[in-house]
């Protein structure tokens, strides 16, 4: 049974901080990792893909890699209330047709 | 373009009625998905389809059907209704290369009383 796991939250952070965003997946053989953003009654919005050990950078986003440890994380710098959403982990395990297994989301809200 | 479109919006369904999610998209994505959502859950993978005429299982199946005729058109077809479907519906495409992002659309949020 192939799995990703997420703390659901909520996540609290003050304006301005860092938030921290972790997911463990169980399929060892998984190769590439996304993080969407869905704001409350929308649909989910692809912000970020990782498909190497370490980091990657864009903007204030930050996701890490650790396929030892499987385990994806998603940081968040300079948080802004409109960061507040819910974000879902997705791992695309093996086969070729691409298909992803999603987290639950961590639900983060940012206070102004 | 328009991207993913979804119909309808919401709808109410009665125990045992039927009802088809029509999806379409404009990106001429070979890869299709449908998804349901439930209240604190991620998205459950319930068929896709890698091109007309091609369709598969996902991970829920159970009372659903689909069809691809067309690249641009993937409906879900419910039959007999039951309050277990209750759930919000998100249709996604993506293109050819394994990596290309899923877009979604704007999802179903269907009742079943």
């Amino acid at each position: 049974q192939k799995e990703v796991e997420q703390n659901s939250g909520p996540l609290s952070v003050p304006e301005g901080a860092i938030a921290s965003l972790n997911c463990t997946y169980s399929d060892r053989g998984s190769q590439s990792f996304f993080w969407y953003r869905q704001y409350s009654g929308k649909s989910p919005e692809l912000i970020m893909s990782i498909y190497s050990n370490g980091d990657k950078e864009d903007g204030r986003f930050t996701a890490q890699l650790n396929k030892a440890s499987q385990y994806v994380s998603l940081l968040i710098r300079d948080s802004q209330p409109s960061d507040s959403a819910t974000y879902l982990c997705a791992v695309r395990y093996g086969g070729s047709q691409g298909n992803l297994i999603f987290g639950k989301g961590t639900k983060l809200s940012v206070k102004p | 373009n328009a991207g993913v479109t979804q119909t309808p919006k919401f709808r109410i369904l009665k125990i045992g009625q039927s009802m088809t999610l029509q999806c379409t998209q404009d990106m001429n994505h070979n890869y299709m998905y449908w998804y349901r959502q439930d209240p604190g859950m991620g998205l459950k993978l319930i068929y896709y389809s890698v091109g007309a005429g091609i369709t598969d299982k996902g991970e829920v199946p159970n009372g659903y059907n689909v069809s691809r005729s067309t690249t641009e058109d993937f409906p879900l077809r419910l039959e007999l209704a039951a309050p277990s479907q209750t759930s919000v519906y998100f249709c996604a495409s993506r293109g050819q290369v394994l990596n290309n992002e899923q877009f979604f659309g704007p999802g179903t949020r269907l009742t079943v009383l």
